[in-house]
């Protein structure tokens, strides 16, 4: 079965880099496409991007500017790197895989990281 | 960006028939999608395009609706199904409505 799992730090500082891994299990990367979703206290959730079979990438335009997602395909992970990180940025993060590109959700997924920005 | 509205929280007796309403601020054809988020835990997909029920989930669970207009159904509610869901549509993008908590009269 799919199995996807978070890991990084649980605590950044203000304006640092935020940088997560994604470890997939039980399915190649090489195939489908990998998401990266927050969802914020509140409940708030947010798709923060995408990195796909080929390794090209799309990103929430709110986001541009500071995401960042790669991947190591040895290693079966992807990553997400967030830029000059705010308190705003204190969420958990969640990994998952779209099973198809036509209809675009999201069917399996990680357990989720919580992450707080704070000095 | 497309906005989804759902109501915050609904109170239901086990055994109900309940209807978690989701509306899209312009049409999302039927990009629409369901899951269930359990306290503690990652959202679990339930519908996906509507009205498909994705495999392993509980026939008690369904979907419907096109263009704004979506609602999830549980008939009967069971209490393991005492959860948050969310929306979710991918017509334009991808966004979440923010939620509706079913909660126990």
């Amino acid at each position: 079965e799919v199995q996807l799992q978070e890991s990084g730090p649980g605590l950044v500082k203000p304006s640092q880099s935020l940088s997560l891994t994604c470890s997939v299990t039980g399915y190649s990367i090489t195939s489908n496409y990998w998401g990266w979703i927050r969802k914020f206290p509140g409940n708030k959730m947010e798709w923060m991007g995408y990195i796909s079979y080929s390794g090209s990438t799309s990103y929430n335009p709110s986001l541009k500017s500071r995401i960042s997602i790669t991947r190591d395909t040895s290693k079966n992970q992807f990553f997400l790197q967030l830029n000059s990180v705010t308190t705003e940025d204190t969420a958990t993060y969640y990994c998952a895989r779209y099973p198809n590109n036509y209809y675009w959700y999201f069917d399996f997924w990680g357990p989720g990281t919580m992450v707080t920005v704070s000095s | 960006d497309t906005v989804l509205t759902q109501s915050p929280a609904l109170a239901v007796s086990l055994g109900q028939r309940v209807t978690i309403s989701c509306r899209a601020s312009k049409s999302v054809s039927t990009y629409m999608h369901w899951y269930q988020q359990k306290s503690g835990q990652q959202p679990k997909l339930l519908i996906y395009s509507a009205s498909n029920l994705e495999s392993g989930v509980p026939s008690r669970f369904s979907g419907s609706g096109s263009g704004t207009d979506f609602t999830l159904t549980i008939d009967p509610v069971e209490a393991d199904d005492i959860a948050n869901y969310y929306c979710q549509q991918s017509n334009e993008l991808y966004t979440f409505g923010a939620g509706t908590k079913l909660e126990l009269k």
